[in-house]
């Protein structure tokens, strides 16, 4: 694999709880990405970083926050869970843009209840 | 606003025969296309893309063809195998602005025997 790994895999957490999806890397590539892949909507953009501690928002990123404090991590957090949440998260990493292509992890099925 | 358009929820077509694939963009900024492959409970991977300044690239069995002036590509699969089943984004981006793909909502293959 390319050395990208989300954590957990799978989460069920209440209403209202905050939650925190990690995203860790052995590339060394400097951009990554969380996108949030739902029936319908295919897979929307919801933070990214070009380096660290640099970030900006992606097209549907209310109720979310990220950060990352070194190369290899990059941590999305749900300040405060929500049903219309509940949703598959994927992590993606990128050398040099999307132009190169992405490498993705194997997601994290979250489910707010 | 849909920016990459999959008008084609699903497609089936029998081993050995052409699959098409579609998509559309309304966004006339975007200047690289990709094409991405998913099986159920794994990250989406890299096919094949295409820059703006072409109209066709060819991979194997995989060819994606592309049409500016009509804002549509195509992905086309020659000779399809069962091995192909999955669900296929089509995505794009703007090489002269932030690193960011947009995805199309996804077309679900079947392939038969």
């Amino acid at each position: 694999d390319a050395g990208i790994t989300q954590s957990p895999r799978h989460k069920v957490t209440e209403t209202g709880t905050p939650v925190t999806l990690r995203c860790h890397q052995t590339e060394n590539h400097r951009y990554m990405y969380w996108y949030r892949q739902d029936p319908g909507h295919g897979l929307r953009l919801i933070h990214y970083s070009y380096g660290v501690k640099d970030t900006d928002k992606g097209e549907v990123s209310d109720g979310y926050s990220v950060s990352r404090s070194k190369t290899e991590d990059f941590l999305l957090t749900l300040e405060s869970a929500t049903s219309s949440q509940t949703s598959v998260y994927f992590c993606a990493i990128s050398e040099a843009g999307p132009s190169y292509g992405y490498t993705f992890g194997s997601g994290t099925r979250l489910t707010v209840v | 606003d849909q920016q990459v358009k999959q008008n084609s929820p699903s497609l089936s077509v029998q081993e050995g025969r052409i699959s098409i694939l579609n998509c559309d963009y309304t966004n006339s900024m975007f200047d690289y296309f990709l094409w991405y492959k998913k099986y159920p409970a794994e990250g989406p991977t890299f096919l094949i893309s295409i820059s703006s300044i072409k109209d066709k690239n060819e991979d194997g069995r995989f060819t994606v063809f592309l049409n500016k002036s009509a804002k549509h590509l195509s992905l086309h699969i020659v000779p399809s195998q069962p091995g192909d089943s999955a669900v296929y984004f089509c995505a794009a981006s703007n090489t002269g602005t932030a690193s960011k793909l947009t995805f199309g909502t996804g077309t679900r293959l079947q392939v038969t025997l």
